[in-house]
């Protein structure tokens, strides 16, 4: 059963600092998203990983996918507010359906 | 809007009733999810169609639970003799048909459910 876990779970991090957010899962993936959620509301995508060492980048967010480690990582740069909100990954394996973590609920403090 | 939409937003009703929410998909997608979400959690996978035909099912979704896509297009799900722990947000999602399964899900803003 794949199980995907992301750490830390809660983040508070001041405006301008950087921080990463780490995603492991337990069997092989052929693609990874990361996702945002407001509260309140639904999951707006980020970005999509489909291959060992791709990196994208969006704005502060960076995402990249090490498959060998079954590692995935969300580097924030320079936070600011606008960025506090809830991060997941979710992983798909061999089917359709994702599996996702628990999410990691972003603060960001002035 | 041409994203995915979800009706009704919210839905309260009393334990043993009968409950039925509607997805309508973005409309060139093939392909539509439905996933559960508890507070404090990821989104569980719940059932996948491939236009009209239902590929997936998770164990999650016990005899009480029917997903049906009739023509392919919007989706419903209901659940009968709700119970309070079926409480969650419901939310749909639909992708594109395409090679490889890579094609992400784009979600709709999903109907909370709260069974008293």
């Amino acid at each position: 059963e794949l199980k995907v876990e992301q750490n830390p779970l809660f983040l508070s991090m001041q405006e301008g600092k950087n921080y990463t957010i780490y995603c492991n899962y337990s069997t092989t993936s052929d693609r990874l998203y990361w996702y945002r959620q407001d509260p309140g509301k639904s999951l707006e995508s980020l970005f999509v990983l489909l291959s060992n060492g791709a990196v994208k980048q969006e704005g502060r967010l960076m995402a990249s996918l090490d498959t060998k480690a079954r590692l995935s990582t969300l580097h924030i740069t320079a936070a600011v507010h606008d960025l506090s909100a809830t991060y997941f990954c979710a992983v798909g394996a061999g089917s359709y359906q994702l599996t996702f973590g628990k999410g990691t609920k972003l603060s960001v403090i002035p | 809007d041409t994203g995915v939409s979800q009706d009704p937003r919210h839905k309260i009703t009393k334990r043993g009733q009968n409950v039925t929410f509607r997805c309508d998909p973005i409309s060139e997608h093939n392909r539509l999810y439905w996933y559960r979400q508890t507070l404090g959690q990821g989104p569980e996978f719940l059932t996948y169609f491939q236009n009209e035909a239902q590929l997936e099912k998770s164990r999650l979704l016990s005899d009480r639970f029917s997903a049906e896509r009739p023509k392919g297009s919007f989706s419903t799900l209901e659940i009968q003799r709700t119970e309070q722990g079926d409480s969650a947000m419901y939310l749909c999602a639909s992708s594109p048909l395409a090679g490889g399964g890579t094609d992400t899900q784009y979600f709709g803003p999903g109907t909370r459910l709260t069974v008293l």
